[in-house]
């Protein structure tokens, strides 16, 4: 089975300049989360979909972060503009099954220069 | 609301020597608990979790903790360490319709 796929792995961009992260979950896990952490400090949520809804998304900068999960299944993951303080590791995650069991990709290590 | 408290950002051992991580959480509802551990560029590893049953928890890589209710407490032990243990340790917490709140981490590392 394969895990959560997120792409790119690194990205560095200017400030001001917009961005995108992708993610695959596990297949039939209904849950979708996105993490952002910084620099020596543990993940942050940043919203949480079931399914095609977002059922929690108050940590979402919404200014300038959005996000979408078309069909219930992939989700994206925007920046527009990115600023200085973006800089930092952005996590998915997937669950299901009611079991608390989270799978998390790789990642996208982000640096905005 | 949720929230989880590591004891000591640094822990440092020998290898063989026995392994503490320290883990203190608030919940307003039953918790579930994680151990995640995450090495140099990698994703999170999940070691082990308590949800229901009993309260000791064994892992992998010989890891285990012991879910204490009293004490609003789940550290994480692992008799002998290993160099290759060396690496970032977040215990986290959720309830029931609520996601993943981690601590802030704990680094580890081995000496030989």
């Amino acid at each position: 089975e394969a895990g959560v796929v997120q792409s790119p792995r690194y990205k560095i961009i200017e400030k001001k300049q917009p961005v995108a992260f992708w993610c695959n979950p596990i297949s039939g896990h209904n849950t979708l989360y996105w993490y952002r952490q910084n620099l020596g400090q543990g993940p942050e949520l940043l919203i949480r979909y079931e399914n095609e809804e977002a059922v929690d998304d108050s940590q979402l900068p919404k200014d300038r972060f959005s996000a979408e999960r078309l069909k219930g299944v992939d989700s994206t993951l925007k920046i527009q503009p990115a600023e200085l303080g973006d800089s930092a590791v952005y996590l998915c995650a997937s669950s299901g099954g009611g079991n608390y069991g989270y799978t998390f990709g790789s990642g996208t290590r982000l640096t905005v220069v | 609301a949720q929230s989880v408290t590591q004891l000591g950002s640094h822990v440092s051992v020998s290898e063989g020597a026995l392994v503490l991580l320290r883990c203190n959480y608030s919940s307003s509802v039953p918790p579930y608990l994680f151990w995640y551990v995450q090495y140099p560029n990698q994703g999170l590893q999940l070691l082990l979790k308590y949800t229901t049953g009993a309260t000791l928890v064994k892992g992998i890589n010989g890891f285990e903790a012991e879910f204490k209710k009293s004490e609003t407490s789940f550290h994480l032990t692992k008799p002998s360490a290993h160099m290759s243990d060396a690496a970032e340790y977040f215990c986290a917490v959720t309830g029931a319709g609520t996601a993943l709140i981690f601590g802030k981490g704990t680094t580890l590392s081995v000496s030989s």
